[in-house]
């Protein structure tokens, strides 16, 4: 799995779009990259995962470079209830295996 | 569709005692997992069990914790005796097989040794 960073922490305003990077620089040609979050005193939830196209559901957008050595998870309109540690990881599809590292802490203000 | 259920939600015992935690997967996820996270990390996968045989245990302390799941739907983990780096939340996740990158997780067990 390739190693990815991420910034421990960020601010968005509540009604904006939350952008959280995640640098994944030596993703190999068949690794996915997944997101999920984490709200707090819960479990981590999957959000989305994408392999080099953009991706968007309901909860939200996977942008991915076309190098595929970064990619954003965006938020459209961030609300309080957004407020967790989200999580990027990258694994070969398939792999039955998820290591998660720190993540960002997002917090959502008024 | 109800979750994947784990009790009891917090537990405090001292050292040297002896704990177990149980979970109960979302019905027909054959794969099943137990994370530690310990405050301020992300996750670490303890064990993997598909249906009742384990898959992977590699980052498991054999010495002190041990888990099943006998009839390949609930499972229960064990630590005895307890240490105090052993303080942590223990999350159980279960997943369809072949989808183990869409985890479904419990709120987790929050385990205090003192």
């Amino acid at each position: 799995d390739a190693k990815t960073t991420q910034p421990p922490s960020m601010d968005c305003a509540e009604g904006r779009a939350a952008n959280l990077p995640c640098n994944h620089s030596t993703i190999s040609g068949n690794e996915y990259v997944y997101w999920y979050r984490q709200i707090h005193s819960q479990g981590p939830q999957y959000i989305i995962h994408g392999l080099k196209n953009n991706e968007t559901n309901e909860m939200a957008s996977l942008i991915i470079t076309e190098d595929r050595k970064s990619s954003t998870l965006i938020l459209p309109h961030a609300t309080l209830r957004d407020t967790a540690v989200y999580y990027c990881i990258t694994t070969n599809f398939g792999n039955e295996k998820l290591t998660f590292g720190t993540g960002t802490r997002l917090t959502i203000i008024p | 569709e109800a979750g994947v259920a784990q009790s009891p939600r917090y537990k405090i015992i001292e050292k040297r005692q002896s704990v177990a935690f149980w979970c109960n997967p979302i019905s027909g996820h054959a794969t099943l997992y137990w994370y530690q996270q310990i405050l301020g990390q992300g996750p670490k996968l303890l064990i993997q069990f598909q249906n009742n045989g384990v898959v992977d245990d590699s980052q498991l302390p054999k010495d002190r914790f041990s888990a099943e799941r006998l009839k390949g739907v609930d499972s229960t983990l064990k630590i005895q005796p307890a240490k105090l780096e052993d303080s942590a939340v223990y999350l159980c996740a279960s997943s369809l097989v072949g989808q183990g990158w869409k985890l479904f997780f419990g709120s987790g067990t929050q385990l205090s040794v003192l």
